[in-house]
């Protein structure tokens, strides 16, 4: 299986701040690679699909990047209601695995 | 509106089975897999399987294949995940999710089941 590795585990951030979310996989997942936001209490929200596209309804403040092993989630002026647990996921070959997540804090 | 709506939450004993209903709204039921996911508390997701409505084709993860199974009823337009043998590690919220044909995404989930499992 496909290992997904996230950093930090936790972030604290202020508002209007840019924070960056890395995941790394334990080999070359090639682009194929969603992100997810998870507020508490609620269900995950689709935010990033292959690598860098943005999903419908989602800000344009969040970006992805990366590729080969290396991926990003770059959150641009920071606001109250990004508050979440953020989560990576491979879908290059199954079974489809996700990050550890990271919990993103508003100072 | 594609809505996917969930059973309420179970509290059911050590070794029996449960079932889970997902019924999907707003959208062509046959026409998108649907995905089970699985969150322990505390912890972070896992992916359990996928089942293509259409010809109820199916798609586990190794870990879940002896413990869960995926079925659909499509006059319904209702995903079921049945888990069997249950123990506390079982004990979770289980999430339904489309795949919305983008890069393997999960762009519409459930509310969550609860299951607990204790005598």
């Amino acid at each position: 299986d496909i290992q997904m590795t996230q950093s930090p585990a936790s972030l604290s951030a202020s508002v209007g701040e840019t924070v960056t979310i890395t995941c790394g996989a334990s080999e070359n997942i090639y682009g194929a690679l969603n992100w997810y936001q998870r507020k508490q209490g609620k269900s995950p929200q689709l935010l990033i699909y292959g690598a860098t596209n943005l999903a419908d309804g989602m800000s344009s403040r969040f970006s992805g990047s990366g590729s080969g092993r290396q991926y990003s989630l770059k959150i641009s002026s920071l606001h109250p209601d990004d508050v979440a647990t953020y989560y990576c996921q491979n879908v290059l070959s199954t079974p489809w695995t996700f990050g550890g997540g990271t919990k993103l804090e508003i100072k | 509106e594609v809505q996917l709506q969930q059973s309420g939450p179970e509290l059911v004993k050590p070794g029996a089975s449960v079932k889970i209903s997902c019924k999907a709204s707003g959208y062509t039921f046959t026409d998108y897999n649907m995905h089970w996911v699985k969150q322990s508390h505390g912890k972070s997701l896992e992916w359990i399987g996928y089942i293509y409505p259409y010809n109820g084709g199916t798609g586990y993860n190794q870990k879940f294949k002896s413990k869960a199974t995926l079925t659909v009823d499509n006059s319904s337009s209702t995903a079921y995940m049945e888990l069997r043998s249950l123990t506390s590690e079982d004990s979770a919220v289980y999430y339904c999710a489309r795949d919305g044909n983008h890069n393997y995404a999960m762009d519409y989930w459930g509310q969550g089941t609860s299951v607990t499992v204790s005598s």
